[in-house]
């Protein structure tokens, strides 16, 4: 059974840090390309980032909102993916969920349950 | 960056009836290989998104055959032939053409 886990959230003040895992079963992994997308509390759903996999050189992508203060990376022989958040925002301030993605039919076809991330002062 | 726009933004709905959610997006989602890069996903209350339709009009494992999903140049058609309580939450499209990959707003679909 595929699992995807996220740990991680919680408060932290505006222009901290904050390292976000997912931790992956179920699979094999390495195969996959794994993202990240969030969600403000009350709203929709935004992609924040992608982190390919061996075989596209672990190559990644972020949302312009982002890019410049989010990382994300990943260790195949832990299964698992991370997006570490830096100069956080307020409006960073989401439940952040790790997603597999599905190459050439692409799609999202697990999404794990999420975590809680609140910038706060 | 593709700008996907769903309506209507709240839809109250009977069970047993159809019901249709539109999404339009800024620019073609056709790819080079002549499939449409247009997914539709369901958030159930209190839970992570789940994958309805995938490439405009397939159908993901496990989703029961009243969901159906259409495309007619930038427009897009969520269907339910008969809507079932199971069926309330939030329903979002997302284009995967391009980086970034973007949804639209989301239709809250609620039982009358």
């Amino acid at each position: 059974e595929v699992q995807l886990l996220e740990s991680g959230g919680g408060l932290v003040q505006p222009g901290g840090s904050l390292r976000l895992s997912c931790a992956a079963s179920g699979f094999t992994f390495s195969d996959h390309y794994m993202d990240w997308v969030r969600q403000a509390p009350g709203k929709g759903l935004e992609w924040v980032g992608r982190s390919r996999n061996k075989a596209n050189s672990y190559t990644t992508e972020y949302a312009a909102s982002v890019k410049g203060r989010f990382t994300i990376s990943r260790d195949d022989s832990n299964n698992s993916v991370y997006l570490q958040m830096d100069s956080l925002k307020t409006e960073d301030t989401a439940v952040y969920y790790c997603a597999r993605w599905v190459v050439r039919a692409d799609y999202f076809d697990y999404w794990g349950q999420g975590t809680l991330v609140t910038v706060s002062s | 960056d593709i700008v996907m726009t769903q309506s209507p933004l709240s839809l109250p709905v009977t069970p047993g009836e159809p019901a249709s959610i539109s999404c339009r997006s800024s620019q073609s989602l056709l790819h080079s290989d002549g499939y449409i890069r247009l997914d539709w996903y369901l958030q159930k209350p209190g839970q992570s998104p789940q994958l309805l339709i995938y490439l405009g009009s397939n159908r993901a494992s496990g989703v029961p055959d009243r969901f159906s999903g259409s495309a007619s140049g930038t427009g897009f058609t969520l269907k339910i032939s008969r809507v079932e309580a199971e069926d309330v939450g939030v329903y979002y499209c997302m284009q995967v053409l391009q980086t970034p990959r973007t949804f639209g707003q989301g239709t809250q679909v609620e039982i009358k």
